[in-house]
């Protein structure tokens, strides 16, 4: 079937732009994650959402980055003015939900700001 | 707050080589340990999901083990290939949901 897939795969942008992220999820999971992997840094969790609750933003590192989930599938992140240490590579997982379920990556986008 | 540290950085090993690589943590304050498999420019692959003390899982020419007691985990590549080559991510999911990842090993299986 179906895996996750990401848009765009590579997106270069002038510092101060705005950019968006598109996620699609595979179709039944109601858990969606981004992540985020800075040059020489681990992956590193930015914000999770589950059915129709309130999503866990803990990890998103500033105010200029937000996301949504539309109708339960997919999802967007948003970086308002973006900034050179926001280059990285985005990954966008989902699963069934439970704690102990596997999470299923999407192949990234890659993020250049200038 | 979950630890996670994985050891060694980076590994060269020639074809046919078996090589094992570490995942430990301080606390086994977690619900379960993953192990995913990254190639550059490719989406992370789930590889093992374990639970219990004592796990251990096996996937063609690689197997994973979980000590939970002593904290630590171990993935085992039997007779590498090049196709092996990737980075080889450890993570553990909690309460929170969210995996928290170790840096990963980067393994290279030289021809």
């Amino acid at each position: 079937g179906a895996g996750v897939s990401q848009s765009p795969s590579n997106k270069v942008t002038e510092k101060g732009k705005d950019v968006e992220l598109r996620c699609d999820p595979i179709s039944g999971h109601t858990a969606l994650y981004w992540y985020r992997q800075s040059l020489g840094q681990g992956l590193e969790f930015l914000i999770y959402f589950q059915g129709n609750s309130a999503p866990d933003k803990s990890g998103l590192p500033s105010d200029r980055f937000s996301a949504e989930r539309t109708g339960g599938s997919v999802s967007t992140l948003t970086i308002q003015r973006t900034q050179q240490e926001d280059s990285a590579v985005y990954l966008c997982a989902s699963s069934l939900g439970n704690v102990k379920e596997t999470q299923y990556f999407g192949p990234g986008t890659r993020l250049l700001v200038l | 707050i979950l630890n996670v540290e994985q050891s060694p950085q980076s590994l060269h090993v020639q074809e046919g080589d078996s090589t094992n690589f570490t995942c430990s943590f301080p606390s086994s304050n977690f619900y379960a340990l993953h192990w995913y498999r990254w190639e550059t420019a490719k989406s992370p692959e789930a590889l093992f999901v374990m639970t219990l003390n004592g796990d251990e899982k096996k996937k063609g020419r690689i197997s994973a083990t979980l000590n939970t007691k002593e904290g630590y985990s171990y993935l085992y590549i039997k007779g590498s290939q090049p196709e092996d080559s990737a980075t080889y991510l450890c993570a553990l999911s909690g309460s929170a949901r969210q995996l928290t990842f170790g840096s990963g090993t980067q393994l290279t299986v030289l021809p």
